[in-house]
């Protein structure tokens, strides 16, 4: 099984703030990254995906990946306790399958 | 309309039973999945069926039997329960020509309690 790591939390930020989630993985043959958001008790959806080394903005979010340092992370503009949510990365590999973190949860306090 | 329900939701039973849960999406998508959820949050793939043929097995029990019987219905068949199988199971849909996007559609999931 492919490693994905991630930080349980959970991470408490006040809302306005910047969220900064990160994950590691550990095959460096890894080809796509996503970001999911699971509410508690229901079902993960997908924020963001990213395939090339940089950045990737799309409105408060933005996912950063780093293939040489097999690190990605996701940064959450302008908190909103709607945000406050389980954040599972999982990477890709060139058999489509996905490999989840156990993910990172997030509370924005109001 | 749900895009991709599962059925049932919540299953509590004894060890040794055996239970099944189904699937159905309305997405038009040719590919399926189960994953488990564990109380760890970690969301393990078990199986993936690509307009009906099995593409995905991953090291799974063999008393976990997946059966497709058209590209819009995934089922799992559970035989002999064991606690260990307590967890929340996902089925998710995609197109496999947008599986780059990791654009995976997630039932509701469904609780089974093994007691």
């Amino acid at each position: 099984q492919k490693e994905v790591e991630q930080n349980s939390g959970p991470l408490s930020v006040p809302e306005g703030a910047i969220a900064s989630l990160n994950c590691t993985y550990s095959d460096r043959g890894s080809q796509s990254f996503f970001w999911y958001r699971q509410y508690s008790g229901k079902s993960p959806e997908l924020i963001m995906f990213i395939y090339s080394n940089g950045d990737k903005e799309d409105g408060r979010f933005t996912a950063q990946l780093n293939k040489a340092s097999q690190y990605v992370s996701l940064l959450i503009r302008d908190s909103q306790p709607s945000d406050s949510a389980t954040y599972l990365c999982a990477v890709g590999d060139n058999f489509n399958k996905f490999y989840f973190g156990s993910g990172t949860k997030l509370n924005v306090k109001p | 309309d749900t895009a991709v329900s599962q059925t049932p939701k919540y299953l509590v039973t004894q060890m040794g039973n055996d239970k099944s849960i189904k699937c159905e999406q309305n997405l038009g998508h040719d590919t399926m999945y189960w994953y488990k959820q564990d109380s760890k949050k970690f969301l393990k793939i078990m199986f993936s069926y690509n307009n009906k043929e099995l593409i995905i097995n991953e090291t799974v029990p063999n008393r976990f039997s997946p059966k497709s019987p058209d590209k819009a219905h995934l089922n799992l068949h559970i035989n002999s329960l064991e606690l260990g199988d307590s967890a929340v199971y996902f089925c998710a849909s995609s197109l496999s020509d947008r599986l780059n996007t990791g654009e995976l559609f997630f039932g509701e999931g469904s609780r089974l309690t093994v007691l």
